[in-house]
């Protein structure tokens, strides 16, 4: 079965701390993509980013970074020198094609100014 | 403009009194699910479509029916609303195969309240 965990319920940081978001996925597929989804205090839900599991190559997109390690089966997300605007809940999702998109339950981020 | 459109947004309503929320999808995609949202739980599946004519149940389909009679519809239906179904959800489209299968577009909520 597929199965994300998403380890950390909540985290705060001060604004302009490094933070990282933890994601651990199971699945017997070979074949897979990884998401991100950040669903801001306004409710609706943003994608972040798709993986696939034939790629381990690290993703940076300003000031986010993305570390997919195989190994671990972990897709971690580190937000660099966090703003306000990075206060979200933020959500990983694994899909395999074989069966419905799996989302963990989210880790909601507090950025303090 | 590439949308997931949902109806209503928000709605109030008593218990015992159907409902339908309406989910329409402008990207010819062939997955439609929809999520509902409840503080501490996450995102928990009701029911998904992999195509016309095409239901399954996710996590949660007691007191949801849906049906799939259009590839861009995707409507949720509340026979007969119960408090415990007070919760915020979510229809969300996708492509089942591709460079961006699975990535799911997601309308923009709907608030139900069942008093």
């Amino acid at each position: 079965a597929q199965k994300v965990t998403q380890a950390q319920t909540e985290i705060s940081v001060v604004e302009k701390e490094d933070v990282t978001l933890d994601c651990v996925y199971e699945t017997r597929d070979t074949t897979y993509y990884l998401f991100w989804y950040k669903q801001p205090p306004s409710g609706e839900l943003v994608f972040l980013i798709r993986r696939n599991s034939f790629d381990e190559q690290n993703e940076i997109s300003g000031r986010y970074s993305w570390n997919f390690q195989k190994s671990t089966s972990s897709f971690n997300f580190t937000i660099t020198a966090s703003q306000v605007v990075d206060s979200a809940v933020y959500f990983c999702a694994l899909y395999s094609g074989n069966t419905p998109l799996v989302f963990g339950k989210g880790t909601r981020l507090s950025v303090i100014a | 403009e590439a949308q997931v459109t949902q109806n209503p947004r928000y709605l109030i309503t008593v218990t015992g009194k159907k409902l339908t929320v309406t989910c329409s999808q402008n990207m010819n995609h062939e997955y439609m699910s929809w999520y509902r949202q409840d503080p501490g739980l996450g995102l928990r599946q009701i029911y998904y479509s992999m195509n016309v004519e095409v239901t399954d149940k996710g996590d949660v389909p007691e007191g949801y029916k849906v049906s799939r009679k259009e590839k861009r519809n995707f409507p949720l239906i509340l026979e007969s609303p119960s408090p415990n179904q007070t919760s915020l959800y979510f229809c969300a489209s996708s492509l089942i195969q591709g460079e961006r299968a699975g990535e799911l577009f997601f309308g923009e909520g709907s608030r139900l309240t069942v008093l």
